[in-house]
Formats: structure tokens, C-alpha cells, sequence
């Protein structure tokens, strides 16, 4: 059974400093990997979409990378901004199409 | 091009009554799938639907059901709610095929009392 979990849980900074969010997968057989973001109350906004035949993905001051073999992914923030806060959910599917999320990683980014 | 579209945004109903959730997913989608959001348990798959045909579907009582009409738009319906029911209910839109890339909406906040 896949499980996705994101360490940490909660995250706090100061503005303008560089970041990582970790996730990690028990099933290295997955399609795809997507990171998503959801404020307060809101949906989920997509970020990043990596296939399970790339590396990387780059979207601005984002950057999600993903290894397979040792069922990882990170997302890279650059340069945060207070506008960055939000909770952030990465989830990986198989060719069902069927999403399985993380918990979230809740991040503060403070002026 | 118009994102997913769900209604109503917020629902208030009593215990054992039902509720029909909808879903209209972005033009030219033909997968429409959704997921239960609450604080304890996170986001969890209920069901997805490719043309008019559910496809795949989460660990959910039969009480939740849903279906999926031939311009792709979704209903999902809860029957005889219980409290543990309230939820953000959300909707997202895929292509169908690879690389099964999700678009979601805003949600419908269900609050059971």
C-alpha cells in the first residue's frame, strides 16, 4: 500500500530565505508526482507535475526534483515571500490515476 | 480556458438527510474525480469517473456515490449524513491519459449538524 509522508510538518522563516520540502513515497512504481498548494479554506492549486520518467521540474523559484529509487521528492523554494505561505501537498499517483497525498507541509514565511 | 467548477460552495445540512455535490470539470476533461478533506485524516480518494463510467473508487461506505452525465459534468451524493461526514469535498479534472496531471477546484464545504 503507497504512503506518502512530508517532513516537516510546519515550517516557519524569515522572508527571503531559500527552503526545502521533503517527501518521500513507500512504492517507487508511481506515474507521476505533482506538488500542490492550498490556502486557507481554498483548493488546490497545482505547482509542479514531474513524470515518473524525469528528474526535475522548474517552474520561477520553484524546483521539484524526484528519485524513484529512493522514493523522494523535494521542492525548492527560492527567495520566499510572505505571499508563499500556504500548505503545501505533494502527491504521487500510479497509472490508475488515483492520487494518494502527504499530510503537508504548512509553511509561514514571515516579512 | 474556465478551471473546475464545483457548487454550491458551502452546504449546511442535519444529520440523516442527503446532499448532491457538483462538479463541472475543465472543457474537454473527461476524468472527474474526487476527495474528502478533513483535519484528522487529510485527503482521501472517493471515486473517479471517465466518461460516464466510475474507473476507480476509494475505501468509502456505499452511502457515497456519484456519477458522471456525457459532457463530463459530476454529481457526488451523500445519503443519511452523519456528523464525521463534514468535510471540504473536492473535485479535480484530468485529460483521462497521461501524464494524468490534476486540476482541482475550490471545493464545497459540507458542514453536518
Amino acid at each position: 500500500k503507497q504512503e506518502v509522508t512530508q517532513i516537516p510538518a510546519a515550517l516557519s522563516v524569515p522572508e527571503g530565505e531559500n527552503l526545502v520540502l521533503n517527501c518521500s513515497f513507500t512504492d517507487s512504481a508511481i506515474y507521476n508526482l505533482q506538488w500542490f498548494r492550498q490556502d486557507p479554506g481554498k483548493g488546490l492549486t497545482s505547482l509542479l507535475l514531474i513524470q515518473s520518467s524525469q528528474r526535475e521540474q522548474t517552474s520561477g523559484r520553484l524546483n521539484a526534483s524526484l528519485d524513484k529509487s529512493s522514493g523522494r521528492s523535494t521542492l525548492y523554494i527560492a527567495a520566499s515571500q510572505p505571499g508563499d505561505s500556504a500548505t503545501y501537498l505533494c502527491a504521487v499517483s500510479s497509472n490508475t490515476g488515483k492520487l494518494i497525498f502527504g499530510q503537508g507541509t504548512t509553511l509561514q514565511v514571515k516579512p | 480556458k474556465a478551471g473546475v467548477t464545483q457548487t454550491p460552495r458551502y452546504l449546511i445540512k442535519t444529520r440523516g438527510q442527503q446532499v448532491t455535490l457538483s462538479c463541472s470539470p475543465i472543457s474537454g476533461h473527461r476524468s472527474v474525480s474526487w476527495y474528502q478533506q478533513t483535519p484528522g485524516q487529510g485527503l482521501q480518494f472517493l471515486f473517479e469517473y471517465f466518461s460516464e463510467t466510475q474507473r476507480n473508487k476509494g475505501n468509502f461506505p456505499g452511502r457515497f456515490s456519484g456519477r458522471q452525465f456525457s459532457n463530463s459534468r459530476s454529481e457526488m451524493n451523500v445519503s443519511t449524513l452523519e456528523l464525521g461526514d463534514s468535510a471540504l469535498y473536492l473535485c479535480a479534472s484530468s485529460g483521462g491519459g497521461a501524464p494524468y496531471g490534476y486540476t482541482f477546484g475550490s471545493g464545497t464545504r459540507l458542514t453536518v449538524v
